[in-house]
This record gives C-alpha cells, sequence and structure tokens, in this order.
C-alpha cells in the first residue's frame, strides 16, 4: 500500500541552530513530493514541491528537501531556525498521473529562545 | 488573489444533527478537493471534484457523507445523522488542473460533534 511516512512526531530545536525533518515514502513509482507547514489555527501552506529535474530544491521561508530516489526519501531542512517555524510540517505525495495527496502523520516543531 | 475560503470557520452541532460546510475555491480553479484531519494527523483524501462532477469519491467515509459542486465552483459537504466521530477540521483545496498539479488549502472548518 502507499504510505508516507515521517518518523519524528515532534523535533524541538533552539532558535539559530539548524532544522532537519525526515519523509520517506512508499510508492510503486516515483510519485511527486510536497511539504507543507500548518501553523495554529492556519491552513496549509505549501513550502516546496519536487516534480523532476534537480533534486535539490528550493523553497520559501528559507527551506529546502533533497530527494533522494535510492533511499525513497524527501528530507526538508533549514540551516538556520526562527521563532516563527514553529508550526507542524507535513510531507505529501502524489502519483506524477494522479490527484490525492497522501499525506504523513506530520512533525510538530517547538523552538526554544 | 483571493485564496480558497471556507465556511464556517467552526461548527459545533449536537450528534444526530444535519451540517452543511462550503468551499470557495480560487477563482478558475478546475479541481477541488476535501480532506479530513483527526486530532493529530496528517490530512486524508475524502472526494475530489473536476468541474461539476464528482470524479473520485473513494475517500468518503459513508454514505452519510456527500458533496457537490454543481456549477464548478462553490463546493459544500454535507454530512447526515453526524457521530461524535466527525468530530474533526475539514479541509477544503483547490488546483488549476487536475493531474498532479499543486493543491492550495483553505482554512479549514472545525466540526465539533457534541
Amino acid at each position: 500500500a502507499q504510505s508516507v511516512t515521517q518518523p519524528d512526531i515532534h523535533i524541538t530545536v533552539s532558535e539559530g541552530a539548524s532544522l532537519e525533518l525526515r519523509c520517506n515514502y512508499s510508492y510503486g513509482a516515483t510519485p511527486y513530493l510536497f511539504w507543507y507547514v500548518q501553523s495554529p489555527g492556519q491552513g496549509l501552506q505549501l513550502l516546496l514541491k519536487y516534480f523532476s529535474g534537480d533534486t535539490l530544491v528550493q523553497g520559501i521561508k528559507g527551506f529546502e528537501a533533497e530527494f533522494k530516489r535510492s533511499q525513497s526519501s524527501f528530507n526538508l531542512r533549514k540551516p538556520s531556525v526562527h521563532w516563527s517555524d514553529a508550526a507542524e510540517y507535513f510531507c505529501a505525495v502524489v502519483p506524477q498521473a494522479g490527484n490525492k495527496l497522501t499525506f504523513g502523520g506530520g512533525t510538530r516543531v517547538l523552538v526554544k529562545p | 488573489g483571493a485564496g480558497v475560503s471556507q465556511t464556517p470557520s467552526n461548527k459545533v452541532t449536537e450528534k444526530g444533527k444535519y451540517v452543511e460546510l462550503r468551499c470557495d475555491p480560487i477563482s478558475g480553479h478546475t479541481a477541488l478537493y476535501w480532506y479530513r484531519q483527526s486530532l493529530g494527523q496528517g490530512p486524508e483524501f475524502l472526494i475530489y471534484f473536476q468541474g461539476t462532477g464528482a470524479a473520485d469519491d473513494s475517500g468518503l467515509p459513508n454514505d452519510r457523507f456527500f458533496a457537490v459542486r454543481p456549477e464548478g465552483s462553490v463546493s459544500t459537504l454535507k454530512i447526515q445523522r453526524t457521530e461524535r466521530g466527525d468530530s474533526a477540521v475539514y479541509l477544503c483545496a483547490s488546483s488549476l488542473v487536475v493531474t498532479a498539479d499543486t493543491q492550495y488549502f483553505g482554512p479549514g472548518t472545525r466540526l465539533t460533534v457534541l
């Protein structure tokens, strides 16, 4: 069955430190990949997406993600975290010829001053 | 431009009642999606529309759930005989085209069934 796994439920990071959120997927073929962020009371905002090409993708708010086909992973990174990055982050995939997003369970990020 | 909007933002109802949740997609977007997000989980697909027709309703949990999009724009998710387990945030998204396009989400409707 198709699935998306985000192994870390919670991550606490100090402001200014680096952040990496893990995402692994299980699909028959390489899907299209997305990272969304959800702040309290807010809808899901797209951070970045990977369809094809360069496996290092730049997004908004200083985030980037790297697609690794051999590991079926699409990890999200940020070099220096700001307090405003405290939120829940969701990895999601959609088949290349499909439409339904399948989401991981999310990782909640807490930022310490 | 205006994003996806959803009304109401919060809905509290009693078990057994009927509710309607509304979604206004981004203008010009042909595809519209409904997802449900239970507490502490990622969103789960319910149904999507291409134009006026429901192209895939495989995620609807049972026949108490129904959605329409009569003019190919606004959509309404309808839940009959609500149960406590229906309590969740209902998210709507739209995209310009259907296949593997970026989906833009609304703020959601938080439904609480007492």
